[in-house]
């Protein structure tokens, strides 16, 4: 079974540009899950999909931040315009059921995102 | 402040010995699991303990929740070079939401 991609593995924008992360989840998982990790500091919750809906968007910290998922397959995340503030490693999960209660969630590699 | 903490920050250990790793937390959990990441890669999946269990083992793995003290112990036994990487906690809450909230990690290493 392969399991979650995210693309690129790296990024590096310069300060007000746009990127765009994109999660491939192992199929049939209809739960995906976006995490940051700011250098030094936990790893924590932006939002969660179940299918193509929003179920849980209480971790994205503003309205720079745009998560989709059109047709429950893919995820992307943008972020425009990007802040320094906004560097780190941004992971994707996805799971059978919520709450990872079989089998906890399978993280993809993540993605380094390095604002200059 | 964050729900789960785990200490130590950072362990050095000898081929062949026990390592053992704890996690405290504040609120309610539905279950407690444990990840562990190698350099630049993704998180693993080790092993999940739900509430109302108190032990768990898997392989080399034994997971102890005390829901009572709101703590959690990763005991990796006869532990391997390749056992080298951060160990995370995760909480999943009771309630509506589905989301784990992770520690900071502990780091261990194992030195041949």
């Amino acid at each position: 079974e392969a399991g979650v991609t995210q693309f690129p593995s790296h990024s590096v924008i310069e300060k007000g540009q746009t990127v765009t992360l994109r999660c491939d989840p192992i199929s049939g998982h209809d739960n995906l899950y976006w995490y940051r990790r700011v250098m030094g500091k936990e790893i924590k919750f932006l939002l969660h999909f179940v299918k193509e809906s929003k179920q849980d968007e209480s971790g994205m910290p503003n309205n720079r931040f745009l998560a989709e998922r059109t047709g429950g397959t893919y995820s992307t995340l943008k972020v425009q315009p990007a802040e320094l503030e906004d560097s780190g490693v941004y992971f994707c999960a996805s799971s059978q059921r919520p709450k990872g209660d079989r089998g906890g969630y399978t993280f993809g590699s993540g993605t380094r995102l390095t604002v200059v | 402040s964050q729900q789960g903490e785990e200490d130590p920050q950072a362990l050095s250990i000898q081929e062949g010995e026990n390592a053992t790793m704890n996690c405290s937390y504040k609120t309610s959990i539905n279950n407690l699991q444990w990840y562990r990441q190698n350099s630049g890669r993704g998180l693993v999946h080790l092993i999940l303990i739900r509430s109302n269990e108190r032990e768990k083992h898997s392989g080399r793995l034994r997971v102890t929740l005390d829901t009572s003290k709101k703590s959690s112990s990763l005991l990796i036994t006869a532990s391997r070079a390749a056992d080298t990487a951060s160990y995370f906690c995760a909480t999943a809450h009771t309630g509506a939401n589905s989301k784990l909230t992770f520690g900071k990690g502990i780091t261990l290493s194992v030195r041949p």
